[in-house]
């Protein structure tokens, strides 16, 4: 069973500097999430993807992050000019259909900015 | 904004059932209620989800009521390895809430 796979699982960074996480969702799955987690906090949805379109973005994805899914297939997301209130978990799920489908996440990449 | 609401934490003993309740102020006619179960650095897993009545699979039930404004998650006979969070969701909102820790003791 070939789940959400995310790479790296872990990251350490430089104030200022820019990272890129990846994310290979379930090969069948049109849908696609990006989410943070934060240590005692529920995941706070980022942005979600139908195919290669980006649908939906929340207002915490400020104008460093930037995501892109190319051909509907796995999906990257970028920070830039990383600040330390970028530490935390992130997490990319996928799910099949219109969005009543369960999501499936991958296991996230911790990011921690020093 | 929609939200859901559920107790911070519960404790329990091997053996026992465990109901958690979710409460949802603004779910959508055609919302489905899921729930998840989250370990120590690890993403969510599935655990059920259901739109009304009662659903049950092979490791929890779900309870929803005629009025759809909650949700209750049935664990039955839990064991040490059910210590986790557990979040409800409803599809419209993809928004978590701070879930519920569930420590279960020997």
């Amino acid at each position: 069973d070939t789940g959400v796979s995310q790479d790296p699982r872990h990251k350490i960074t430089k104030r200022g500097q820019n990272v890129t996480f990846r994310c290979d969702p379930i090969s069948e799955h049109n849908r696609l999430y990006w989410y943070r987690q934060t240590l005692g906090q529920g995941p706070e949805f980022l942005t979600y993807f139908q195919n290669e379109a980006q649908l939906e973005k929340s207002r915490l994805l400020s104008d460093r992050f930037s995501a892109e899914r190319p051909k509907g297939s796995f999906s990257t997301l970028e920070i830039q000019r990383t600040e330390q209130g970028d530490s935390a978990m992130y997490l990319c799920a996928s799910s099949y259909g219109g969005g009543r489908e369960p999501q499936h996440f991958g296991d996230g990449t911790r990011l921690s900015i020093l | 904004l929609a939200k859901t609401t559920q107790p911070i934490s519960m404790d329990s003993y091997e053996g026992q059932e465990v109901n958690i309740t979710c409460s949802h102020n603004n779910i959508a006619t055609n919302d489905y209620i899921t729930w998840y179960q989250q370990f120590p650095s690890q993403g969510p897993r599935f655990i059920i989800q259901g739109y009304k009545t009662k659903v049950t699979n092979e490791v929890a039930s779900l309870f929803i009521p005629a009025d759809r404004k909650s949700s209750t998650l049935s664990l039955p006979r839990v064991s040490l390895s059910d210590t986790a969070v557990y979040y409800c969701l409803y599809n419209s909102t993809l928004t978590f809430g701070k879930g519920t820790m569930l420590l279960v003791s020997p």
